[in-house]
């Protein structure tokens, strides 16, 4: 497929346990971003990738959230010891990295932490 | 502090009418925003942008106005269809390839 492909679709935890999010962007797109969005909320931004560079790291809420990119197209987002307070859909979205291009959002990983 | 807001949480519109979703922002170094679908259990989709330098885009049937001095969007569709109802973001974004911050979103429902 052509778009932002993110798995699991949907993933259970129980508290403390780590988890790894993958998610493969358009092909030929330079950035990549992950966001969180918790119900009833917008998006927020987590962290944001320029190939294999992580430029911003700034939303990540802990230093329990670790993202990378290390071959600049797939990117694995990864939380350890899982609270709660982590339970979010997960949304990637690549761009082609040129002046206003917009976002597109992959269907997302729903997160719940039991 | 939330920097884009959307304060109607949501919208019901009579089918062939026109749909107007309101945004509002506080930071002026925005100068670039983009609206957004969301149906349930998918990802956002891309709907139209605006560049700070204008104050209108149109798409079809989907037109953004900006008021920069009035720090506000909005998103008209007309004539409205069953389709298009879904939750719609607001999103601002400040240079090239910068994060963009979202609005909480509007519900729009489309009736018969």
């Amino acid at each position: 497929g052509a778009g932002v492909s993110q798995s699991p679709r949907y993933k259970v935890a129980k508290r403390g346990q780590d988890v790894a999010l993958r998610c493969d962007p358009i092909s030929g797109h330079v950035s990549l971003f992950w966001y969180q969005q918790a119900l009833g909320q917008g998006p927020e931004f987590l962290t944001y990738f320029q190939n294999e560079a992580q430029l911003d790291k700034s939303g990540l809420p802990s230093d329990r959230f670790f993202a990378e990119r290390p071959e600049g197209s797939v990117s694995t987002l990864k939380i350890q010891r899982t609270q709660q307070e982590d339970s979010a859909v997960y949304l990637c979205a690549s761009e082609l990295g040129t002046a206003n291009s917009p976002l597109h959002f992959g269907n997302g990983t729903r997160l719940t932490v039991t | 502090d939330q920097q884009v807001k959307q304060n109607s949480p949501s919208l019901s519109v009579q089918e062939g009418r026109i749909s107007i979703l309101n945004c509002d922002y506080t930071n002026s170094m925005f100068d670039y925003f983009l609206w957004y679908k969301k149906y349930p259990a998918e990802g956002p989709t891309f709907l139209i942008s605006i560049s700070s330098i204008k104050d209108k885009n149109e798409d079809g049937r989907f037109t953004v106005f900006l008021n920069k001095s009035a720090k506000h969007l909005s998103l008209h569709i007309v004539p409205s269809q069953p389709g298009d109802s879904a939750v719609y973001f607001c999103a601002a974004g400040a240079g090239t390839a910068s994060k963009l911050t979202f609005g909480t979103g509007t519900r729009l429902q489309v009736t018969l």
